[in-house]
């Protein structure tokens, strides 16, 4: 099956401008997060959308970050504006619980955006 | 809240040698999944090998065991006979049960596994 499909993969822009990511989950995968992972650190939910609803916005500084996942499947997560300490590569991942299939709670990843605020 | 901790930054095994990777955690549930998760250079984050809290039996997938010690709060990733291809950052993550809903990944901050030649 095809995986998490995130672009772009590189983004390099200034401080102050917008910046957008999008994410293709795996088919049919009905929860989506996405993640920040600053340089030397763990990934970190930003927001967590089950269909098109959203279930975890809470680590989302939602003063300059907005995502949305539209008909349930795509989604996109902005920036706007940037600051330099959103420097960080931004992860994609999708998951489908389902019983029986053994891969119960398991988490896809993308490849991850990496972003680069000068 | 949930916290997972990974106290060793970098790490270096010679190829064909065992190295095992720490990771502790706290949290206040009883039942809850353990996973270890490599990311290597460039490249995206795939699972290792996971270990479910009620089990008592330690997880293991081919060279990769776990030794999950539920009392204390750790969960190491042990490496046997490693290949080049193991060098990567290892993150240790957590996640409450299925039955609360899909739930996110708590992450270490990971371990920087070298492997030499």
């Amino acid at each position: 099956e095809a995986g998490v499909a995130q672009s772009p993969r590189y983004k390099i822009i200034e401080k102050r401008q917008s910046v957008a990511f999008w994410c293709n989950p795996i088919s049919g995968h009905a929860t989506l997060y996405w993640y920040q992972q600053i340089l030397g650190q763990g990934p970190k939910l930003l927001i967590q959308f089950q269909n098109n609803g959203v279930v975890d916005d809470s680590q989302l500084p939602k003063d300059r970050f907005s995502a949305e996942r539209l008909k349930g499947v795509d989604s996109t997560l902005k920036i706007q504006p940037a600051k330099l300490e959103d420097s960080a590569v931004y992860l994609c991942a999708s998951s489908l619980p389902k019983a029986g299939t053994g891969r119960l709670y398991e988490q896809y990843f993308g490849p991850g955006t990496r972003l680069t605020v000068t | 809240a949930q916290t997972v901790t990974q106290s060793q930054p970098e790490m270096s095994v010679q190829e064909a040698e065992t190295v095992t990777l720490s990771c502790t955690y706290d949290t206040s549930e009883s039942d809850y999944y353990l996973f270890w998760y490599k990311q290597p250079p460039s490249r995206q984050m795939i699972l290792v090998i996971r270990q479910e809290a009620y089990k008592q039996q330690n997880a293991t997938e081919n060279r990769f065991s776990v030794n999950f010690q539920k009392a204390a709060k750790s969960f190491s990733l042990k490496i046997s006979d490693s290949q080049l291809g193991d060098a990567a950052m290892y993150f240790c993550a957590y996640r409450i049960p299925f039955f609360s809903g899909n739930t996110p990944l708590v992450f270490g901050k990971g371990t920087r596994l070298s492997v030499i030649a």
